[in-house]
């Protein structure tokens, strides 16, 4: 079947850190792949995606690689600000239909 | 476009009450989804729609719950008798026919039963 399973949260960071959060998924044939956000009492954003092996989707800082060889698709950003803090969900679009797959979401808190 | 357009933004109800969320989507957008958020179980899918024909339905948690979509422009999530269960936040989400494109989100209705 399909799913998405991310990394659990919640993550502190003082702000400039690293950022990883993990999302690795199950899916039939080439799914294309997104990254959303949600800021309090918001609904998703589009982050950023990916609807190719290899493809490199990136908005504001954040990157996340298309990986079909470890069906994988880890947000990064180099240096995180405080305004990052938010929920991300990872989340899969099967090439067939068009149902998506959500993670459960990671909470971010970004403190100065 | 102004985007995903839900209300209302917050509904606050009695238990056995009956409770009626809308939704407009995108225009030209072929899907149509509902989903539940709550601390517990996090985003679940509902009910989603293609060309305003319900294709699946199986995440409804039960028949209390039912969907409509009588145009491509209108929605509505009904909820009777509702239960503090019941009690979420509810997003409607359009998107077009395209395995590239994303769902777009509107901004959410806070149900509270009470």
């Amino acid at each position: 079947g399909n799913s998405v399973t991310q990394m659990e949260g919640p993550v502190t960071l003082s702000e400039e850190a690293f950022l990883t959060i993990n999302c690795t998924y199950t899916a039939t044939g080439y799914p294309s792949l997104f990254w959303y956000v949600q800021y309090p009492g918001e609904g998703l954003q589009l982050l950023l995606k990916a609807t190719k092996a290899d493809d490199k989707g990136s908005n504001k800082g954040f990157e996340a690689t298309y990986r079909k060889e470890t069906t994988s698709f880890h947000l990064e950003k180099g240096s995180v600000q405080v305004s990052d803090s938010a929920v991300y969900f990872c989340a899969l679009l099967r090439n067939t239909g068009n149902q998506f797959y959500f993670g459960t979401g990671t909470s971010l808190t970004v403190i100065p | 476009d102004a985007g995903v357009i839900q209300s209302p933004r917050h509904e606050v109800t009695e238990m056995g009450q009956e409770v009626t969320l809308r939704c407009k989507p995108i225009s030209g957008h072929d899907y149509l989804f509902w989903y539940r958020q709550t601390m517990m179980r996090g985003l679940e899918l509902l009910i989603y729609f293609n060309n305003n024909v319900p294709i699946d339905d199986s995440g409804m948690p039960e028949d209390r719950f039912s969907a409509k979509m009588p145009n491509a422009s209108f929605s509505t999530l009904k909820i009777q008798p509702s239960e503090p269960r019941d009690s979420a936040v509810y997003f409607c989400a359009s998107s077009r026919q395209d395995r590239h494109t994303e769902a777009f989100f509107g901004q959410g209705t806070r149900l509270t039963v009470v």
